[in-house]
C-alpha cells in the first residue's frame, strides 16, 4: 500500500512562532508538491520539489526534499494569521503507473492565533 | 499558474436525482484530469483519472456507473453523479495536470479547480 505520513495532523500556534510539518513513505518519489488549502477552495500548488536534498524557499516558508526522496518537510517561519489553512502534501512515486497520480498526505490543520 | 475552473461552485439537489459537474482548463490544454472527494477537514480522496479520447480509471471502491466521467475534450471533463443520495454530498474537486518540461513524470504538476459543493437533499 502506497502511504505518505503527514504529521501533525493538527497545530494551533501563537503569531510569530516556527513550525515544521512532515511527510514521509517507505517509498521514493518521482517528485513531491506541497500545497495550501482554505476551506470551501481548492488546493493552492506552493511549491514542487524533485531532486533528493532539494532545497526551496518561498518568503517564510522552506520547503526540503529528503536525500532519498522518501521525505520533505515544511517549515514556516514567524508565523502568520494569514498562514492559517489546511497543508497538504502529495508525490508522484517512482513506481507507479505512467498516470502520474498524485498520493496525498492526510493534511496538517494550521491554526495561527494572533 | 495555470487556471482550471469549475461549474457549479455549489448544487442542491433532490435524492435520486442526477447532477453534472463540469472541470476546464482555462489557458492550457490537458490530456489527463483528476477527480477527487473531500470531506470536512479531511485530505483529498482520488477517484478517478480522466484522459481524454478514452474512458476513465477509476479508484479501487467508486462504482463507475455512479460517477460518469467523461473527457470529451482537452479542455473539458464532466462527473455526473447519477442517482444522487444524501451519502454522496461532499465537496468534489478536480484537477488538471501540466507538463512543465521534459517527459518524465516529475515534470507534471497539478493544478486543482476551486471545488464543487454537493448537497443532496
Amino acid at each position: 500500500t502506497q502511504l505518505l505520513e503527514q504529521s501533525p495532523q493538527f497545530l494551533s500556534i501563537q503569531e510569530g512562532e516556527n513550525l515544521t510539518v512532515y511527510c514521509n513513505s517507505s517509498s521514493v518519489f518521482s517528485s513531491l508538491q506541497w500545497y495550501r488549502q482554505e476551506p470551501g477552495e481548492g488546493p493552492v500548488l506552493l511549491v514542487t520539489v524533485v531532486t533528493g536534498g532539494e532545497v526551496k524557499k518561498l518568503k517564510r516558508l522552506t520547503f526540503q526534499f529528503g536525500d532519498a526522496r522518501k521525505d520533505s518537510s515544511l517549515h514556516i517561519t514567524a508565523a502568520q494569521p494569514g498562514d492559517t489553512g489546511l497543508y497538504l502534501c502529495a508525490g508522484v512515486y517512482l513506481g507507479s503507473s505512467n498516470t502520474g497520480k498524485l498520493i496525498f498526505g492526510q493534511g496538517t490543520t494550521l491554526q495561527v492565533k494572533p | 499558474g495555470a487556471v482550471v475552473s469549475q461549474h457549479p461552485s455549489r448544487v442542491i439537489c433532490k435524492s435520486g436525482t442526477s447532477v453534472k459537474i463540469e472541470c476546464r482548463s482555462l489557458d492550457f490544454q490537458a490530456t489527463t484530469m483528476f477527480w477527487y472527494r473531500q470531506f470536512p477537514k479531511k485530505s483529498l480522496m482520488l477517484m478517478a483519472t480522466s484522459n481524454e479520447g478514452s474512458k476513465a480509471t477509476y479508484e479501487q471502491g467508486v462504482e463507475k456507473d455512479k460517477f460518469l466521467i467523461n473527457h470529451a475534450s482537452l479542455t473539458l471533463s464532466t462527473l455526473t453523479v447519477t442517482s444522487a443520495h444524501p451519502e454522496d454530498s461532499s465537496f468534489y474537486i478536480c484537477s488538471a495536470r501540466v507538463q512543465t518540461s521534459g517527459r518524465a513524470l516529475s515534470s507534471y504538476e497539478q493544478y486543482f479547480g476551486p471545488g464543487t459543493r454537493l448537497t443532496v437533499t
